[in-house]
This record gives C-alpha cells, structure tokens and sequence, in this order.
C-alpha cells in the first residue's frame, strides 16, 4: 500500500523567515497531492493542492513544488506569520477503486515573533 | 468554515458504551470519508461511503460501523468502547467518489474520551 512520509516532525521559524516541510510517497498511481493545515482544537484545512501533471503551484505566501520522479513533494511558506502557525499534513491519492488518500504524520510548525 | 458538520463536540463515555458519531456532509456532496486521529497514530482513515453505499474500508474495527442516511448524512458507531478508542474522530466529504482528485473537505471532528 501507500507509505507517506512527511518530516520534520516539528519546525520552528522566526517571523519573516521561510518554512519547508518535505514528503515522499511509494504508490506511482498517486496523482493528486493536497496539504492540509490544522488548528488546534479545529479540523484539517485544505490549504493547496497539486496534480500530478503540474511540477508547481503557487497560492500568496505558500507554494507546493511536486517530483513525480523522485517520488516528493514539498509546501514552501513564504514570509511566515504567526498565524501560521498550526499542524500541517501532507497527503497522497490514488484512485484504486475508490480513491485512497494516505496522510504524512503531520508536522507541527510554531512560527515565533 | 469548510461546510462539514459534526456533532457531538466532545462526548466522554465509559469502557464497555457504545455511541454515536453524526457527520454532516457539504451541500452536493455525495461522499462522506470517517477518520480517526490519535496522537501517536496520524489520521487514519476508516471507512468511505459514496451516496449510500460502502465504497471503501480502511482500518476500521469490527467493533465499529457506519452508515450513510438517504439525506446523506452519516453515522459511526462505536461500541465496546475501550480505553484506546479515545481520540478525535473527522468526517470528511467530497463530491464525488470515482475521480482520483476528490478535493476532501473535513469537518471540526468529535473528541471522544473513553474513561
């Protein structure tokens, strides 16, 4: 089955500076890349998304840049406030059927003032 | 505001209860995914049902169910509750099931504590 890997695990920023959060995943059959923000005490957000036949995709301050080669994609925030702060998944679909969405552990990212 | 809704917010419970988990999904939205979220364990999901049906199971327990209502809202059930169960638990939904680029869209979870 799909295996997706997200790290770090935590990340810590000063305001101002830029945020990476970097996964791979197993399954070539995954096509459709969405990240996902979550609050605290609130439910996942879909923040950007990227399909498999686009390698960039820019929203503001975030940006999601996708590998099908490598097998990685990565989220870039741009200019971090503290508002970013929050937990964030990366995830992997593929269609078997039904479409099977596999989440990365998340990463939680404390931007400081 | 992402248009899922879910009750109960918080529900605390004993082992050995069974309860009910109700989910919403967005208007047109035929889909309705449950996930659960627990600290060490990420999201997993547990089970699909497209507008009525079972479309996908994922690592549910035996020792839970679900349905999807004619209205398209969605029930999960579970029962015998043990000390493990406690978590946050997500219902997502999407508008279809058939395309492998279902945008899914998550409601603000359950938080079930089993005492």
């Amino acid at each position: 089955g799909e295996n997706v890997e997200q790290h770090p695990s935590t990340l810590s920023v000063q305001e101002g500076d830029s945020a990476v959060i970097k996964c791979t995943y197993s399954d070539s059959a995954s096509n459709y890349f969405p990240w996902y923000k979550q609050e605290l005490g609130k439910g996942p957000q879909l923040i950007i998304d990227i399909r498999s036949n686009v390698g960039e995709k820019k929203d503001q301050r975030i940006a999601v840049t996708l590998n099908k080669t490598a097998k990685h994609f990565s989220l870039h925030i741009t200019e971090t406030q503290p508002e970013d702060s929050a937990v964030y998944f990366c995830a992997a679909s593929a269609q078997r059927g039904y479409q099977k969405v596999t989440f990365g552990i998340g990463t939680k990212l404390q931007v400081i003032p | 505001d992402s248009g899922v809704t879910q009750t109960p917010k918080h529900l605390i419970t004993a082992t050995g209860q069974r309860v009910t988990l109700r989910c919403s999904p967005r208007s047109g939205d035929l889909s309705v995914y449950w996930y659960q979220q627990s600290l060490d364990q990420g999201l997993q999901f547990l089970i699909q049902y497209y507008n009525g049906e079972e479309r996908a199971k994922g690592n549910i327990l035996e020792r839970f169910s679900a349905q999807q209502f004619p209205d398209l809202h969605s029930e999960l059930n579970l029962s015998s509750l043990e000390l493990g169960d406690s978590a946050l638990y997500f219902c997502a939904s999407s508008v279809g099931a058939t395309s492998d680029q279902e945008t899914q869209y998550f409601g603000p979870g359950t938080r079930l504590l089993v005492l």
